[in-house]
């Protein structure tokens, strides 16, 4: 089973700065990764697929970079929206699917 | 528009069982494996069952395995979870799930607003 390890578990940050959060995969996913936003309540939000391609209807300001083990959900300039829980998830070497810890991007 | 709306949530006692549903429009479903994934309270995601478009191979997670049976029916547009033998540990939100690509290994585009399992004395 491929283990994602999500970091930081928290992140604190204020409206218009710049979040990088991160997914480290215990072997290689290629670029079978995905990155989902979550809010209170709600079902996940597919952001990003195959590690850089932005799902439709997403903003420019949320972009994905990364393969191999390695992976980077980057937001450029955050918005008051913006402020959820992100996960990963690869869809290399399954099953099982599997998905990261979470990271909390919370308002500072 | 694409909707998932699953139903059959709700409180049952260890060792007992429930069938969740989730009901499929706006594509075309029998052209799409489906999954279910689940989420304990304040907890986070876990893949937990796949089917094939035609739902001739089916996967689960080891946590499920001989508990748990995904099915669908293609005619009714409608996926299965029947679940047996459920532990306290199988709290969770339901998520029915739609591939982005249509194989059962891909991220998922869509998902219902799940249905809360609560397995508790």
């Amino acid at each position: 089973e491929i283990v994602l390890t999500q970091s930081p578990a928290t992140l604190s940050l204020s409206p218009g700065e710049r979040a990088t959060l991160s997914c480290r995969a215990s072997q290689s996913v290629s670029s079978y990764l995905a990155w989902y936003q979550q809010k209170p309540g709600q079902a996940p939000r597919l952001l990003i697929y195959d590690a850089s391609n932005r799902a439709t209807g997403i903003p420019a300001r949320f972009s994905g970079s990364g393969s191999g083990t390695d992976f980077t959900l980057t937001i450029s300039s955050l918005e008051p929206e913006d402020f959820a829980i992100y996960y990963c998830q690869q869809r290399s070497n399954w099953p099982p699917i599997t998905f990261g810890q979470g990271t909390r991007l919370e308002i500072k | 528009e694409v909707q998932l709306l699953e139903s059959g949530g709700g409180l049952v006692q260890p060792g007992g069982s429930l069938r969740l549903s989730c009901a499929a429009s706006g594509f075309t479903f029998k052209n799409y494996a489906m999954t279910w994934v689940r989420q304990a309270p304040g907890k986070g995601l876990q893949w937990v069952s796949a089917i094939s478009d035609v739902g001739s191979r089916t996967y689960y997670a080891d946590s499920v395995r001989g508990r748990f049976t995904i099915s669908r029916d293609n005619s009714k547009g409608t996926l299965y979870l029947q679940m047996n033998s459920l532990r306290a540990d199988d709290t969770a939100v339901y998520y029915c799930a739609k591939p982005f690509y249509s194989g059962s290994g891909s991220h998922f585009d869509y998902w219902g607003l799940g249905t809360l399992v609560t397995v508790s004395s």
